[in-house]
């Protein structure tokens, strides 16, 4: 049984480009959820995909954004990279949109931001 | 609003000592309690969760977390530590919710646990 999957593991890019960051939720899961995580600090909840539409969202600007696949896979986008930008992108997944319990966790994708 | 606030930045244990991590949480409503371990390089793994119910809750590796209503706290708890119980621990909180509108996990800064032999 397959856990959720983050592709890629590291990525270092350059302000002001873009990137996009991949997950597979675990099987049988249905809602995948994005955070990104600061050195030195908990994670924060960027948005969630539920049903291919984003349900909810944290305090994150719009060049965040998303994308969730009739497979469940996910998409995370950050346009118009910042210094800032650069953390640990945690995907999670779980079941059933807000009616789910506990969420399961990816590796991981490093992101550093030159 | 929701918060979750862990007063340690770092926890030290002797192994074999009774470990404590303390936690507490501020939500309006009725919460969704969570543990989570992380180790270096890695993502976080989950370690047990209050739902309802009995306040002990059992959770992996022989971790234990109670659920204190009126102290708003979910103290992370072990009778016996090992070092390879030293990892960074985060609490997370959620609201209840009946529909699809979400279940965002909100997370306190984390404690590091040291486990000296």
């Amino acid at each position: 049984d397959a856990g959720v999957t983050q592709s890629p593991t590291h990525l270092i890019k350059t302000r002001g480009q873009q990137v996009t960051l991949r997950c597979s939720p675990k099987s049988g899961h249905d809602t995948v959820s994005w955070y990104q995580q600061a050195l030195g600090q908990g994670p924060q909840f960027i948005f969630q995909y539920y049903e291919e539409e984003e349900r909810q969202r944290g305090n994150f600007p719009d060049r965040f954004s998303g994308h969730q696949f009739p497979n469940y896979s996910s998409e995370l986008n950050v346009n118009a990279l910042l210094l800032g930008d650069s953390a640990l992108y945690l995907c999670a997944s779980s079941l059933g949109g807000g009616t789910g319990y506990e969420q399961y966790f990816g590796p991981g994708t490093r992101l550093t931001v030159t | 609003a929701q918060s979750v606030a862990q007063p340690e930045d770092q926890v030290n244990v002797a192994e074999g000592n009774p470990l404590t991590v303390k936690c507490t949480y501020s939500v309006s409503g009725n919460p969704y309690l969570f543990w989570y371990v992380q180790y270096p390089n890695r993502g976080l793994q989950f370690l047990l969760k209050y739902i309802t119910g009995d306040n002990l809750v059992k959770g992996s590796y022989g971790f234990e977390a109670e659920f204190n209503k009126s102290q708003t706290s979910f103290h992370l708890k072990k009778p016996s530590a090992l070092v390879s119980d030293s990892a960074l621990y985060f609490c997370a909180v959620r609201l209840k919710s009946y529909n699809n509108a979400g279940n965002m996990l909100t997370f306190g800064g984390g404690t590091r646990l040291m486990v000296k032999p």
